[in-house]
């Protein structure tokens, strides 16, 4: 069964930094893109970052450009999301994602549970 | 960016009744090389993270009830619920794939009259 887990959110003053992290099982991890969509507080979903399988080709939206970096670890079977330079309007729910076997942009069928990120002081 | 816009926003309806939710984008998500639309649809309830649907427009997702279908092609796209039942209320949303960055619909909220 696949299962995608994310942690890492929590409460953070504007300016600051948050590492999300999402731990992937039941499907070989190293063969998927994968991908971050967040969702602010009664709004919609918004595509945030994607990485290829070996994390050679990044994406990213712009609003987040310079600030948020995916990242992967094949070994652990874990993607990760750094972001730095926290602004109030980054506050919302955070899900990791499965993309469609071998297609870049894709859907996704599988979906983590969410992380809440606060942005505030 | 292709802007992706669902009409209507809401819709209340009687348990049973057919639901049409409409996707347009601002630009045609059809490939050629492929005849192929990257288009998507997902069920979101409240507290908990979208459920896929539909792909490829009309590809329905393995386990989704046959009652969910998708329909159209180019820029103009329909998600019909053909006998709404009361599991099904929710927001949907479409998106589309075709490049980058992948948007979304601002979303239906489909209720039970």
């Amino acid at each position: 069964e696949v299962q995608l887990v994310e942690s890492g959110g929590g409460l953070v003053q504007p300016g600051g930094s948050l590492r999300l992290s999402c731990a992937a099982s039941g499907f070989t991890f190293s063969g998927y893109w994968m991908t971050w969509v967040r969702q602010a507080p009664g709004k919609g979903l918004e595509w945030v970052a994607n990485i290829n399988q070996d994390g050679s080709e990044k994406y990213y939206v712009d609003s987040v450009k310079g600030r948020f970096t995916i990242s992967r670890d094949n070994a652990k079977n874990s993607l990760h999301l750094q972001m730095n330079s926290l602004r109030p309007e980054d506050t919302a729910v955070y899900y990791c994602a499965r993309a469609a076997p071998v297609i870049s942009t894709s859907w996704w069928g599988y979906w983590g549970q969410g992380t809440l990120v606060t942005v505030s002081s | 960016d292709i802007v992706m816009t669902q009409s209507p926003d809401s819709l209340a309806l009687s348990l049973g009744e057919r639901a049409t939710i409409n996707c347009k984008s601002s630009q045609s998500v059809l490939y050629s090389s492929n005849n192929k639309n990257y288009l998507a649809w997902y069920q979101q309830k409240p507290g908990q993270p979208p459920k896929l649907l539909i792909y490829w427009a009309s590809t329905r997702e393995s386990g989704v009830p046959d009652r969910f279908s998708g329909s159209g092609a180019g820029t103009d796209f329909t998600l019909t619920i053909s006998g709404l039942q009361a599991e099904d209320v929710a927001v949907y949303y479409c998106q589309q794939y075709y490049n980058i960055p992948p948007t979304f619909g601002q979303g239906t909220k489909v209720e039970i009259k």
